[in-house]
């Protein structure tokens, strides 16, 4: 199967500072990554898109200066919560497609996220 | 806009049992529908992926079927087991994005 890893599992830190997940895919070349939110008791939010060695496409609402997406190899997505409040609190999932955007995402176990 | 709803939002049912779970999507121009189970706290396990040619997929006592001309699949899950107990995910792919349903949170009793 296609095995997708997130560092760290978990993280607190406090409110100003940054935070930054790595997402991995360990056996397979994700040419596209995401990256989703899920707050407690809801369901996954598309936060963005990445295709390797371009620029992430956001969705509507999420701030861009704030969540920096870095795709810079194959396989290696990161997400960099820059100036953390405690709203930015969440699970933060990521995913990889072998493909391109419309084949089957391959999701890493997740990071939660406090901000205190 | 692609909407996905799950029905229903949380179930509990006792050992043994086969019970079905429903999802349904607004827009049919989909490529693939995938069934995802979420632990708590935890990430998603891909159950099931239906692409948009066929009408089901099975593994193990899963079965997941796809009408994509009414929008709609069922995952059915027999003789149920405390370790079914889980939030039960469906998801359309769509020419955007992958967008997901609410869930199903299903307990299943000893």
């Amino acid at each position: 199967g296609a095995v997708v890893s997130q560092h760290p599992s978990w993280v607190i830190c406090k409110s100003g500072t940054s935070v930054k997940i790595e997402c991995r895919s360990l056996d397979f070349q994700a040419t596209t990554m995401f990256w989703y939110r899920q707050f407690p008791k809801q369901s996954l939010m598309l936060m963005a898109t990445s295709n390797e060695g371009s620029k992430a496409t956001y969705e509507q609402g999420v701030e861009k200066d704030k969540f920096l997406i870095n795709h810079a190899s194959l396989t290696l997505s990161t997400l960099t919560v820059t100036s953390a409040h405690p709203e930015d609190s969440s699970f933060y999932i990521c995913s990889g497609s072998r493909e391109g955007a419309y084949n089957e995402q391959f999701f890493g176990p997740g990071t939660r996220l406090t901000v205190l | 806009k692609q909407e996905v709803t799950q029905i229903p939002a949380a179930l509990s049912v006792p050992e043994g049992e086969n019970l079905v779970l429903n999802c349904s999507f607004t827009d049919s121009a989909i490529y693939n529908l995938q069934w995802f189970r979420q632990d708590p706290g935890k990430g998603l396990t891909s159950l099931l992926l239906i692409q948009s040619s066929q009408r089901e997929q099975t593994s193990g006592r899963l079965n997941a079927s796809l009408d994509k001309s009414s929008g709609r699949s069922t995952l059915y899950i027999a003789a149920s087991q405390p370790g079914d107990s889980a939030t039960y995910l469906c998801a359309v792919q769509g020419a955007q994005k992958l967008v997901f349903g609410q869930g199903t949170r299903l307990t299943i009793n000893p």
